[in-house]
């Protein structure tokens, strides 16, 4: 399995909205409604942010939304804050109980 | 409350041995997967596998297949990453996380791992 491939980084000023892609195969982000997103702050350990494609575990921010269409899964930010600067990651099942995560992406808020 | 406590830092030389744990609490060790995953200086996550703490069956990433063993001891409620042989392209931070379906939903503190002769 390779790695799923996100942009390097993508920035924003406070307040927009931005948008980070994580495209895979049909072998995984295709095949599957299972693609999870993880935030990491430097130093930190990552966090779950949205599962099973659009989901959002308690606690997380309603600006976070994610969805899919065909092997792309998307991670949508709204009303950018600051400490939603860190590294971002997808990751996606790949069948046979193996899972794959995307090279991250770096947001940084101008 | 859910909790994942990982082992101390390591310093390693090439070709020794080593076994990292993670100390799970706040709910059924048997009912959730582990997952480890690996992060390598100023890179990115990397999955590396996971085991059934009830059963212990593990499967592995493909980059990880035969160079690392994953175990779990259901009695004190931990799991181990454990290599027989480092290197050092094994220098990295490796996180345990506990698998809720297909997400990690509990993260550790993140174990450093240092293999320098």
């Amino acid at each position: 399995q390779s790695a799923l491939t996100q942009p390097a980084s993508v920035s924003g000023s406070p307040g927009q909205s931005i948008t980070i892609s994580c495209t895979g195969t049909s072998s995984d982000v295709g095949s599957y409604n299972f693609v999870s997103w993880y935030q990491q702050h430097p130093g930190k350990a990552p966090k779950l942010m949205i599962y099973e494609g659009s989901k959002r575990p308690s606690g997380v921010s309603n600006r976070f939304s994610g969805s899919k269409s065909g092997n792309t899964a998307s991670l949508t930010i709204s009303g950018l804050q600051a400490d939603d600067e860190g590294d971002y990651y997808c990751c996606s099942y790949a069948g046979s109980f193996i899972w794959v995560f995307g090279g991250g992406t770096k947001v940084t808020v101008l | 409350e859910v909790q994942l406590v990982q082992s101390g830092a390591e310093v390693k030389k090439p070709g020794e041995s080593l076994s990292i744990s993670c100390k799970a609490s706040g709910y059924r060790f048997t009912s959730f997967w582990i997952t480890w995953v690996r992060q390598m200086p100023e890179k990115g996550l990397e999955w590396m596998g996971r085991i059934d703490p009830s059963d212990s069956h593990t499967n592995y990433g493909p980059s990880f297949q035969g160079h690392v063993t994953i175990s779990a001891d259901k009695s004190i409620s931990t799991a181990y990453l454990q290599w027989s042989s480092l290197n050092a392209s094994d220098t990295a931070i490796y996180y345990c996380a506990r698998q809720e379906a297909t997400e990690a939903d509990y993260w550790g503190q993140g174990t450093l791992v240092t293999v320098s002769s």
